[in-house]
């Protein structure tokens, strides 16, 4: 199948700094990929839907100016937490849309702010 | 309001057994996929149903799709150690649409 990689895998940071998380399609060009949440033991969260070239689209109650995310190219898409805080700390996670009813994750990243 | 309503979310059985995982809802889905979760990894793809009544067979799992495109469901035939790990339905409620709508997901251990 496709492959999707997510870096860092892992990552740990002081409350107040900010984090950038990758999201590559390493086999196939994407126009949109996806990020999620999940916290433990729970399902995924849609949090935003990233479009290579344009702003992308946030479902509601996901705050824009926290989570920024870049998708400047098909292959790329990035998710900053900005200033992040202890709350923030999950395992996020990517997908890209490689045609109709078809979306390959990425490993995720776990993220854990002190 | 969960619009995938996935049953059950835990479910401990022993090795051989056989089970079922259900998804429904009161949405009609242009499709349906169902994965599979192992922990600290993201979730991998097993099967997508669009066609209403289909049933696809992944060496012993079945993936059936219910006739009106509202529920499906996930049988495992004799279930394996191997077999254990968080199952996942998601659909796509708009035909062509990308934003998947995933159930509550469910946590199966099968012990040996």
């Amino acid at each position: 199948g496709a492959v999707v990689s997510q870096h860092p895998s892992r990552v740990i940071c002081k409350s107040g700094t900010s984090v950038k998380i990758e999201c590559r399609s390493l086999d196939f060009q994407a126009t949109t990929m996806f990020w999620y949440r999940q916290f433990p033991k729970k399902s995924l969260m849609l949090m935003a839907t990233s479009n290579e070239g344009s702003k992308a689209t946030y479902e509601q109650g996901v705050e824009k100016d926290k989570f920024l995310i870049n998708h400047a190219s098909l292959t790329l898409s990035t998710l900053t937490v900005t200033s992040a805080h202890p709350e923030d700390s999950s395992f996020y996670i990517c997908s890209a849309d490689r045609g109709p009813d078809t979306q390959y994750f990425g490993p995720g990243t776990r993220l854990t702010v002190l | 309001t969960q619009l995938l309503e996935q049953s059950p979310q835990f479910l401990s059985i022993q090795e051989g057994e056989n089970l079922t995982v259900y998804c429904n809802s009161s949405s009609v889905f242009s499709s349906l996929q169902w994965y599979r979760q192992e922990p600290g990894e993201g979730p991998v793809l097993l099967v997508t149903v669009v066609t209403g009544g289909e049933v696809k067979k992944l060496k012993r799992l079945t993936f059936q799709f219910g006739d009106a495109r509202k529920d499906s469901s996930l049988h495992i035939t004799a279930a394996q150690p191997g077999d254990t790990g968080l199952y996942l339905c998601a659909g796509s409620i708009i035909q062509g649409a990308q934003k998947l709508v995933f159930g509550q997901g469910t946590r199966l251990t099968i012990n040996p």
